[in-house]
């Protein structure tokens, strides 16, 4: 299994720009996740999804989008890029709740400029 | 959501056990406590996780005091490769979000 894989690795943006970091799972687990972790600071959810056609909002949402259209497949969107998005992105998926063990991406590290 | 407690940082030598405390005086009967890592720049990774019993896996061990208001993490022979930031998580229920703070940073010295 490659577990949770994440594309890009790293991506620069202009302010006003758009993009999709992609996130897939082979594990088939029902439970996916955005997070982002600014520099030096833990991770904050940004939005989460417990199974296909199922999203919710977590921490920290404004500016950002997601579906499920697959078990398989959570892309997040960016539309309106903007410094305060700089940050590194992890996806990460789960079996079953939000609590249980988590498997996480290598991430994707974005600088909006 | 029960709180955790970890000091920023501490270092032990390659090859000793190191020791990562943490509090959690506010921690329900039926939650339980999780450790995760994060080596640099990669994402978090699941260590082990417990409710009441002391735990090991082959990665670590977990002992929880009696009363649950701390517990401690254990990597018996610490390597170079433990050099990471260590989270310790209070997880209120199956559907509950697992909230990250700021952990513990160790570093592991040669």
């Amino acid at each position: 299994n490659a577990g949770v894989t994440q594309t890009p690795k790293f991506r620069i943006l202009k302010i006003g720009q758009s993009m999709t970091l992609q996130c897939t799972q082979d594990m088939n687990h029902n439970y996916m996740y955005w997070y982002r972790q600014d520099p030096g600071m833990g991770l904050k959810l940004i939005y989460y999804s417990v199974g296909a056609g199922i999203t919710d909002k977590g921490e920290v949402p404004n500016g950002y989008n997601v579906s499920r259209s697959t078990t398989e497949d959570f892309p997040l969107r960016l539309e309106l890029a903007a410094p305060s998005q700089t940050s590194v992105y992890f996806c990460a998926s789960s079996d079953r709740g939000q609590g249980e063990t988590q498997y996480f991406g290598p991430g994707t590290r974005l600088l909006v400029l | 959501d029960a709180k955790t407690t970890q000091p920023p940082s501490m270092d032990c030598a390659e090859g000793r056990a190191a020791n990562l405390p943490c509090n959690h005086s506010t921690i329900s009967g039926n939650e339980y406590v999780y450790w995760y890592r994060q080596i640099h720049s990669q994402g978090p990774q699941y260590i082990i996780h417990g409710l009441k019993n002391n735990e090991t896996n082959e990665m670590a061990s977990l002992i929880i005091t009696e009363d649950r208001k701390s517990s401690t993490l254990i990597l018996p022979h610490a390597t170079l490769r433990d050099t990471a930031v260590y989270y310790c998580i209070v997880r209120p229920g199956a559907n509950s979000k697992l909230t990250f703070g700021k952990g513990i940073t160790l570093s592991v010295r040669p």
